[in-house]
């Protein structure tokens, strides 16, 4: 059973502090998304990564891409109050079954003011 | 451009009673899935439909069953509803499996509350 795990599960940061959330497994992952979710909605697909070593930008937001493909991290810089939700990675195996994602535990991230 | 539309939003159940969560989507994707999300452990597949008139058991089925009616509709069914069912349950689509670049698109869940 392939696993990802997330730290930390709980982030709490004042505005403009800078943060990264961590998603590892001991499986190879052919790619890799990030999700974020706001409360009473389902997660929205932000990126995905697909070559070892690749790094992607989103404004504030870095996504990585472990060179093992086993590993990805987020970083935000100078957090704001709409950053607040829950990220969840996500790995889709490198045997493709039937396209299903496996899913990191989620960090709940809250930007205080 | 409705996306993914899940029926009910919120629903109580009591104990051994059965209820249809309802799933459809208006993006002619292929696949389709089923999770449930609880603190702490993520989103849990509990089946996937890999395209119309296929259906396969993901992490969490006990308890579950699905129907693909066609290609926009997949259906979860709880048979005999348990505290432990208790849950937030997603539904999800996505391109083919060639296209897993550009993710799921999810609904905005059904909130079961089991009693």
């Amino acid at each position: 059973t392939q696993l990802l795990e997330q730290s930390p599960q709980f982030l709490s940061i004042q505005e403009g502090e800078n943060l990264t959330v961590y998603c590892n497994s001991s499986s190879v992952f052919s790619s890799l998304q990030w999700y974020r979710q706001e409360p009473g909605e389902g997660p929205v697909l932000l990126v995905t990564v697909v070559t070892g070593g690749e790094v992607k930008k989103l404004k504030r937001l870095t996504f990585q891409f472990g060179d093992a493909r086993k590993d990805s991290s987020l970083h935000i810089t100078a957090a704001q109050p709409g950053d607040t939700g829950l990220y969840l990675c996500a790995g889709l195996s490198i045997y493709n079954q039937g396209g299903k994602l496996i899913f990191g535990q989620g960090t709940e991230l809250s930007v205080k003011p | 451009n409705a996306g993914v539309t899940q029926t009910p939003k919120f629903q109580v159940l009591k104990t051994g009673q059965s209820m249809t969560l309802q799933c459809a989507q208006d993006m002619n994707h292929n696949s389709m899935y089923w999770y449930r999300q609880d603190p702490g452990m993520g989103l849990r597949l509990i089946y996937y439909s890999a395209s119309e008139g296929t259906t396969d058991k993901g992490e969490v089925p006990n308890g579950y069953n699905v129907s693909r009616l066609n290609k926009r509709e997949f259906s979860l069914r709880l048979e005999s509803a348990a505290p432990s069912q208790t849950s937030v349950y997603f539904c999800a689509s996505s391109a083919d499996r060639g296209r897993i670049y550009y993710g799921y698109t999810f609904g905005s869940g059904t909130r079961l509350t089991v009693v």
